[in-house]
């Protein structure tokens, strides 16, 4: 079993749906993130939670929600979904315990918004 | 704040030839540096990491980058490539708050 999942996988949505992305863990890692990967601009940061309790803006915030609804989920929402937010979404985990912070990524949410 | 810089979107290469993929970082000799992949249809996998113990860092798959502080750079080489190294591959920096600044990425094309 994967130890990051991600669902769906797969979503086509129209501009202006409200819409939800998942992910679970089974790594018992504290800290969780949020990312969109765009072609030609890598991976960047949406949000970040290192406990339940902690949810923090990273570079690309505006236009998104996330709720840490249990150590083992990390949700990001799209309260109104526009075009420019067709991307592909991933989340990853840390452990809170490693000297560096080498992340553990989910397979992907490939999100199209009409 | 780190970053890093990857030159080459895109690298085509012949199956059993050299494979050289850029990395640059910026400003100060980061503590951390680190190689992910990522395979069609798949996220992304932690390939190798340099973490100051050595220059030369081996990962898997045949993989290795060597860090280099006078020219600022964390270069991945393969040797000889195989069909099954096509992909995406990622340098990323840490970045403060147990974040991570990823470039933005080069694809590699194998040709048979």
């Amino acid at each position: 079993d994967a130890d990051v999942t991600q669902t769906p996988r797969n979503r086509i949505t129209k501009t202006g749906k409200r819409i939800m992305l998942e992910c679970s863990q089974t790594k018992g890692h504290d800290r969780m993130y949020w990312y969109r990967q765009d072609p030609g601009l890598g991976l960047r940061l949406i949000y970040y939670s290192f406990d339940v309790k902690d949810i923090n803006k990273g570079e690309i915030s505006d236009g998104y929600s996330v709720s840490r609804q249990a150590q083992a989920k990390f949700s990001l929402s799209l309260e109104s979904a526009i075009p420019n937010q067709t991307a592909l979404y991933f989340c990853a985990t840390s452990d809170i315990g490693t000297p560096y912070n080498e992340q553990f990524f989910g397979p992907g949410t490939r999100l199209t918004v009409l | 704040a780190q970053s890093v810089t990857q030159l080459g979107s895109h690298v085509s290469v012949s199956e059993g030839a050299l494979v050289l993929l850029r990395c640059n970082y910026s400003s100060s000799v980061p503590p951390y540096l680190f190689w992910y992949v990522q395979y069609p249809n798949q996220g992304l996998q932690l390939l190798l990491k340099y973490t100051s113990a050595a220059t030369l860092v081996k990962g898997i798959n045949g993989f290795e980058a060597e860090f280099k502080k006078s020219e600022t750079s964390f270069h991945l080489t393969k040797p000889s490539a195989h069909m099954s190294d096509a992909a995406e591959y990622f340098c990323a920096v840490p970045k403060g708050d147990y974040k991570l600044s990823f470039g933005a990425g080069t694809t590699v094309t194998v040709r048979a």
